[in-house]
């Protein structure tokens, strides 16, 4: 069955550098996939949705790439700032659920001043 | 606009009590989702509605939940005789179609089962 892998250990980083975080998948090729930003306590929130035909997608200091050939989405944000410090998901649909997203577990950054 | 509005934001409750989870999506929003979400874990799909049909109901995970949407609007996810697993923050989610759409996310329910 499909699988999704993201960092599990936390990321911190300094201020105003720039933060990559990893979605690796197994066993499928997604059509899409979508990154999701949580803080404690809330529900996600929707940033990007990149598609498989696309190489890269930028919004403002965010940037998403996905590589069907390495299976793998990586996820930026530049010149990065305390307030980017939350959980981010990575979200593909499921294999032959094109409706339904399957959810990575997220990585937890930490922007320090 | 109004965002995703769940209630209650806590429910505890005892085990083998059943429970009623509210979830009001987004108006004109016709699809639905109902996830889990386990301390420290990602989320779990349970249940997506297109309109008031329930096209994938593989994620619930036993007989004991079910849920139901009416009117295209409301819906609910009901749990009977709760056990102590069940305990997880029950997020609801809803988008304006289905296939890529981004999907708006309410504040969820904390359910504790004691």
């Amino acid at each position: 069955s499909q699988k999704i892998e993201q960092n599990s250990e936390a990321l911190n980083i300094q201020e105003g550098k720039t933060a990559t975080l990893t979605c690796n998948y197994t066993n499928y090729s997604p059509a899409y996939l979508q990154w999701y930003r949580q803080d404690p306590g809330r529900g996600p929130v929707f940033l990007l949705l990149i598609r498989e035909n696309e190489k890269e997608k930028r919004k403002e200091r965010l940037k998403v790439t996905f590589d069907t050939t390495l299976k793998q989405s990586l996820f930026h944000i530049t010149a990065s700032q305390p307030a980017d410090s939350a959980t981010y998901l990575c979200a593909p649909p499921f294999s032959g659920g094109y409706n339904k997203l399957i959810f990575g577990a997220g990585t937890r950054l930490a922007v320090h001043p | 606009g109004a965002g995703v509005s769940q209630s209650p934001s806590n429910k505890v409750t005892e085990k083998g009590k059943d429970v009623e989870l509210r979830c009001d999506p987004i108006s004109g929003h016709t699809a639905l989702y109902w996830y889990r979400q386990s301390l420290g874990q990602g989320l779990e799909f349970l249940i997506y509605f297109q309109g008031n049909s329930a096209p994938d109901k593989s994620g619930l995970p036993s007989d004991r939940f079910s849920a139901e949407r009416t009117g295209g609007s409301v819906s609910t996810l009901t749990i009977q005789r709760t056990q102590q697993e069940d305990s997880a923050v029950y997020l609801c989610a809803s988008s304006l179609g289905l296939a890529q759409n981004e999907q708006f996310f309410g504040p969820g329910t904390r359910l504790t089962v004691l």
